[in-house]
């Protein structure tokens, strides 16, 4: 099956900064690549997604780019606020299936 | 999010004991998938089930049943719980869309304890 890896398991940025978070497929078959963003306490939640036919999408602070030969995906976070800490998910589709990464707690200081 | 809900919320039990956990969705998607969340192991497949009386394995099926006789409905049942299957567990959703890349929707979850 299908083996994600996700780094790095924190991340501490000081309000404003970037955030860059890594993920690691194995299995070129996999064609989708969500991103999610998990609150204490809450469900996972989509904030943005790539289909394997595209190497980068944004949506206004939030960037994901694919490297399909390398088999890895980042997510990228700029002007990072308060409100953007949170444990973030990358998952990759594979057959149906989805795998997910690890985690990364993300912390914004003030 | 209306759409994908789970009972309980909430579920203390004892070990050897058998439980089911409910999960229900009114978007008529046809994927549905069962994961089980651990500290320091992300989101883990349980089960999943393509439609109605199609369900296949994940990544952690053992200890675990499922069945779907309706599309709306995909309970899972721990048959004899142990305290490894403490955890917290989500129920997902999706439309598989072109190329079976369609957005999964997650349920609250549901905190399991097995004492």
């Amino acid at each position: 099956g299908e083996n994600v890896e996700q780094h790095p398991s924190t991340l501490s940025v000081q309000e404003g900064d970037s955030a860059v978070i890594k993920c690691t497929y194995s299995d070129s078959a996999s064609n989708y690549f969500p991103w999610y963003k998990q609150e204490l306490g809450k469900r996972p939640q989509l904030i943005i997604d790539i289909r394997s036919n595209v190497g980068e999408k944004k949506d206004q602070r939030i960037a994901v780019t694919l490297n399909k030969t390398a088999k890895h995906f980042s997510l990228h976070i700029t002007e990072t606020q308060p409100e953007d800490s949170a444990v973030y998910f990358c998952a990759a589709r594979n057959f149906n299936k989805f795998y997910f990464g690890s985690g990364t707690k993300l912390n914004v200081k003030p | 999010d209306a759409g994908i809900t789970q009972s309980p919320r909430y579920k203390i039990t004892e070990t050897g004991r058998q439980v089911t956990l409910m999960c229900h969705q009114t978007w008529s998607h046809s994927y549905m998938f069962w994961y089980r969340q651990d500290l320091g192991h992300g989101l883990r497949l349980i089960y999943y089930s393509a439609a109605a009386d199609i369900t296949d394995k994940g990544e952690v099926p053992d200890g675990y049943v499922v069945s779907r006789s309706k599309t709306e409905n995909f309970p899972l049942t721990l048959e004899s719980a142990t305290r490894s299957q403490t955890s917290v567990y989500f129920c997902a959703s999706s439309e598989p869309g072109t190329a079976n890349t369609g957005e999964q929707y997650f349920g609250p979850g549901t905190r399991l304890t097995v004492t």
